[in-house]
């Protein structure tokens, strides 16, 4: 079975310094991964995706995220955070071949003070 | 939530009533989803469809089921609401199986 972890339920930076959150995943074969935000009363909104090829992959809102596969995480990332960027994150995965759907994580929640 | 709406937005129903939820599209993507999220779950698949009357369960299914009579439109049911499906209920559609999910705006119900 497929499954993902984020270790941290919430990650607190001041305005500015750089954001990590971090997702470890589990899964028959390659991967496609993806990460999600979600503000207040809203629905998920994609923000970027691995599917194949750079191990860097850039997304939306100056986010980025790092697909390592020996440690198998996929950490997202942005190098000076903004109070805006306030939000619950997931993480997702599924099997790149054969019946699988998408799994989410349980959600990091990112606060970060000005 | 462009393209996604969801009908109700939110609902109060008591235990034993059957209840109904709406998901409406206007992309013409063939794949829609329900999942519900509930605090420390993240979220969890209910059903999927992948194309006018064909349907499949997820993780969560017991309790809830679907119909898709047209591309446009992925019903979700749950035949005798439970105080466990207290939740808020997401749809969400894609292009497909592999793509992205862009997810509505939700439904909060709330069974008493």
């Amino acid at each position: 079975a497929q499954s993902v972890a984020q270790p941290e339920d919430q990650v607190n930076v001041a305005e500015g310094n750089p954001l990590t959150v971090k997702c470890t995943y589990s899964v028959s074969g390659n991967p496609y991964l993806f990460w999600y935000v979600q503000y207040p009363n809203r629905g998920l909104q994609f923000l970027l995706k691995y599917i194949t090829g750079d191990n860097l992959v850039k997304g939306s809102y100056g986010f980025e995220a790092e697909f390592n596969k020996s440690q198998t995480s996929f950490h997202l990332k942005k190098p000076s955070a903004l109070v805006s960027d306030s939000a619950l994150y997931f993480c997702a995965v599924r099997a790149r071949s054969g019946y699988s759907t998408l799994t989410f994580g349980k959600g990091t929640m990112l606060l970060v003070s000005p | 939530d462009a393209g996604i709406t969801q009908s109700p937005r939110h609902k109060v129903t008591e235990t034993g009533t059957p209840v109904t939820l709406r998901c409406h599209q206007t992309e013409n993507h063939r794949y829609m989803y329900w999942y519900r999220q509930d605090p420390g779950h993240g979220l969890r698949l209910i059903h999927y469809s992948y194309g006018v009357k064909d349907t499949d369960k997820g993780e969560v299914s017991d309790g809830y089921s679907v119909s898709r009579s047209k591309t446009e439109d992925f019903l979700l049911t749950l035949e005798s609401a439970t105080s466990s499906q207290t939740s808020v209920y997401f749809c969400a559609i894609s292009e497909g199986q592999y793509y992205e999910q862009y997810f509505g705006p939700g439904t909060r119900l709330t069974v008493t």
